[in-house]
């Protein structure tokens, strides 16, 4: 089973600054089967990118994702107040397709 | 609009089993797998299969083998996911997703199922 870790647990931001959400993987995963969501309290999960640098439908440009091998980041440039939330990284390129603990950006 | 509708909140006792539905619509429901994943209360997401509705493939997480299954019913576009012999640590939000690429692009509303003598 491949293991994702996320990095920090926690970022603590205001709106308008930089987030770098990083995940490692326990193994290498072709970049085609990874994937990032955002969740918020009493809500489902919202894919964000796939693909490791494909935005999913309707996610505005200031999300971005990136990386390789068993790299990989999600950036979001600017926050928006409606931005803190709960990230997920996830492989699923080789079952049990597994998802990272998470990374919670609050507000500073 | 892409949907998915799931069941009702479940209360189940110990070594009793489940079954949640999720009904699709807005999309072609064989055209793409369904996956189910669940999320103990504060806790992160955990992937426990998907279904393929185009024939009824699946392919279930080592961890659940033996005591999930999962069914669809093209007819009405609907798939379910049954566990058994369920313990307290079954306790989740269980939640559908349908297939993009092997990531999940739309989310049902989450199924709370409470495992409880």
């Amino acid at each position: 089973e491949i293991v994702l870790t996320q990095s920090p647990g926690t970022l603590s931001l205001s709106p308008g600054e930089r987030a770098t959400l990083s995940c490692r993987a326990s193994q290498s995963v072709s970049s085609s089967h990874f994937g990032w969501y955002q969740q918020k309290p009493g809500q489902s999960p919202r894919l964000l990118i796939y693909g490791a640098s494909s935005r999913a439908t309707g996610i505005p440009d200031r999300f971005s994702g990136s990386g390789s091998g068993t790299d990989f980041t999600l950036t979001i440039s600017r926050l928006e107040p409606e931005d803190f939330a709960v990230y997920y990284c996830q492989q699923y390129g080789r079952s049990p397709f597994t998802f990272g603990p998470g990374t919670k950006v609050d507000i500073k | 609009q892409v949907q998915l509708v799931q069941s009702g909140t479940e209360v189940k006792k110990p070594g009793a089993s489940v079954k949640v539905s999720c009904t699709a619509s807005g999309y072609t429901f064989t055209d793409y797998y369904i996956h189910w994943v669940r999320q103990a209360p504060g806790q992160g997401l955990q992937w426990m299969g998907w279904i393929n509705p185009n024939g009824g493939g699946t392919n279930y997480a080592q961890e659940f083998q033996g005591r999930v299954t999962m069914t669809r019913d093209t007819s009405i576009s609907t798939a379910y996911m049954e566990l058994s012999r369920l313990r307290s640590d079954d306790t989740a939000v269980y939640y559908c997703a349908k297939d993009h690429l092997g990531s999940g692009d739309y989310w049902g509303q989450g199924t709370l199922v409470t495992v409880s003598s």
